[in-house]
C-alpha cells in the first residue's frame, strides 16, 4: 500500500514554544492531505485540509492562526502548533489519498505532542 | 451532520472466539466506509474499505459488511487471536469529500489467551 511518513513520532515542548510536524507521501504525489487530532480516549477529529499551493481549509472551531499548515510541495505538508499550551497536548495524525486506489485513506504514524 | 457510533466501547473475549464489532451512522449518503486498527500510541492501519455500492469485503479472518439503508456496518473477526487486541475504528467519507473521514469513537478489543 501507499506509504505516508510522519515525523516526529513524539515531541515534548515547553509552553509558549512552537512545534512543527511533517507529513510526507513517500511513493506518490498528494495534492491534498488531511490533519486529524485525537484527544485521550476520544476519536479522531478532522482539523484541516491541506491543499498544495493554496491555503488550507480549517474545520469549524480550529484556530488557523494557531495551527499553521503549509503544503509547499506535492509530497510534503507541515503542521505547526504555535505558542503551544498544555491543552494542545494530543495525538496529531495526517492522511493522504492516492489515486491509485479506490479512495482508500492512508495514514502517517502519528505524533504524540506533550506541552509542559 | 454525519455522526458515527461504535458499540461496544470495549470488548474482552477469550482467544478463539468469533466476534462482531458494530458501527452505525446517521446519514446514508456516504462515499465509502473504512475499518481501521489502531494500536496504543500508534497510527492507523487500514483493514477493509467498502465502497458505497458494495455490501461486504473480506480479508483473511476479517469480514466487513455495509447496509446503507439501515446505517450500519459490522466487522466480523473469526477465530480471534491475542494479536488482534487493539482499538478498531470505523470511518466514513461523504459524497463531497471522498478522503475526508468522520470517525467513530472506536471499540477497544482485548483477546485473552
Amino acid at each position: 500500500g501507499a506509504v505516508v511518513s510522519q515525523h516526529p513520532s513524539r515531541v515534548i515542548c515547553k509552553s509558549g514554544t512552537s512545534v512543527k510536524i511533517e507529513c510526507r507521501s513517500l511513493d506518490f504525489q498528494a495534492t491534498t492531505m488531511f490533519w486529524y487530532r485525537q484527544f485521550p480516549k476520544q476519536s479522531l477529529m478532522l482539523m484541516a485540509t491541506s491543499n498544495e499551493g493554496s491555503k488550507a481549509t480549517y474545520e469549524q472551531g480550529v484556530e488557523k492562526d494557531k495551527f499553521l499548515i503549509n503544503h509547499a510541495s506535492l509530497t510534503l505538508s507541515t503542521l505547526t502548533v504555535t505558542s503551544a499550551h498544555p491543552e494542545d497536548s494530543s495525538f496529531y495524525i495526517c492522511s493522504a489519498p492516492t489515486r491509485r486506489t479506490n479512495t482508500e485513506a492512508f495514514f502517517g504514524q502519528g505524533t504524540r505532542l506533550t506541552v509542559v | 451532520k454525519q455522526e458515527v457510533t461504535q458499540i461496544p466501547a470495549a470488548l474482552s473475549v477469550p482467544e478463539g472466539e468469533n466476534l462482531v464489532l458494530n458501527c452505525s451512522f446517521t446519514d446514508s449518503a456516504i462515499y465509502n466506509l473504512q475499518w481501521f486498527r489502531q494500536d496504543p500510541g500508534k497510527g492507523l492501519t487500514s483493514l477493509l474499505l467498502i465502497q458505497s455500492s458494495q455490501r461486504e469485503q473480506t480479508s483473511g479472518r476479517l469480514n466487513a459488511s455495509l447496509d446503507k439503508s439501515s446505517g450500519r456496518s459490522t466487522l466480523y473477526i473469526a477465530a480471534s487471536q491475542p494479536g488482534d487486541s487493539a482499538t478498531y475504528l470505523c470511518a466514513l467519507s461523504d459524497l463531497q469529500g471522498a478522503q475526508k473521514l468522520v470517525f467513530g469513537q472506536g471499540t477497544r478489543l482485548t483477546i485473552n489467551p
